[in-house]
């Protein structure tokens, strides 16, 4: 069971390149999203996604571009990176909205020089 | 519109002693409510979840929360604590319906337990 594979695990980026963070889940979920965690603020939703084809902003979407065009996969890109975008960022599924938990990707450590 | 309190950033057990880490919410609805686990460097995987059934909780590893809707809590406790149980923990409510679904996740609770 894949669950939801996040790659690459580790990344080093210069300010103002740009770069992608792949997600994809194989259990069908229709709801994506991604979060960053930072030291004492927990997790905060950047983006996330319904279904293939919407897209909508979370609490902290500046920075960042997504897409949705299958059901499996969710990418995140950063359009220019900045230092304040060093964090660890997770993608997450779930069968639906409401009770439905979510499954969490092993997370890509992202350091913005 | 919903919110998270866990109350400790950092709680210490020893070994072999009983855990208890506390969540208060706040939500204007009838929510879900979610206990996950972060060991380091890795995701989040889920301990339990409270969805308006029994208001006692099982999880996996011995841990076990009760909803406590008059007080609007839902803390995470276990009888004994084991070295493997050192982790963050995370306490979550999630609204039922509109487009969002969106979680929200309290800051988090480092546990350490002591040989």
């Amino acid at each position: 069971n894949a669950g939801v594979t996040q790659t690459p695990k580790f990344q080093v980026l210069k300010t103002g390149q740009s770069m992608t963070l792949q997600c994809a889940q194989d259990m069908n979920h229709e709801y994506m999203s991604w979060y960053r965690q930072d030291p004492g603020m927990g997790l905060r939703l950047i983006h996330y996604s319904v279904g293939a084809g919407i897209t909508d902003q979370g609490e902290v979407p500046n920075g960042y571009n997504v897409s949705r065009s299958t059901t499996e996969d969710f990418p995140l890109r950063l359009l220019s990176a900045a230092p304040s975008q060093t964090s660890v960022y997770f993608c997450a599924s779930s069968v639906g909205v409401g009770g439905s938990p979510l499954h969490f990707g092993n997370g890509t450590r992202l350091t913005v020089t | 519109a919903q919110s998270v309190t866990q109350l400790d950033s950092h709680v210490s057990v020893s070994e072999g002693t009983p855990v208890l880490l506390r969540c208060n919410y706040s939500s204007s609805y009838s929510p879900s409510l979610f206990w996950y686990v972060q060991h380091p460097n890795k995701g989040l995987q889920l301990l339990l979840k409270y969805t308006s059934a029994a208001t006692l909780v099982k999880g996996i590893n011995g841990f076990e929360a009760e909803f406590k809707k008059s007080e609007t809590s839902f803390h995470l406790t276990k009888p004994s604590a084991h070295m493997s149980d050192a982790a963050e923990y995370f306490c979550v409510v999630r609204e039922p319906g509109g487009s969002q679904g969106n979680l929200i996740f309290g800051k988090g609770t480092k546990l350490s337990v002591k040989p």
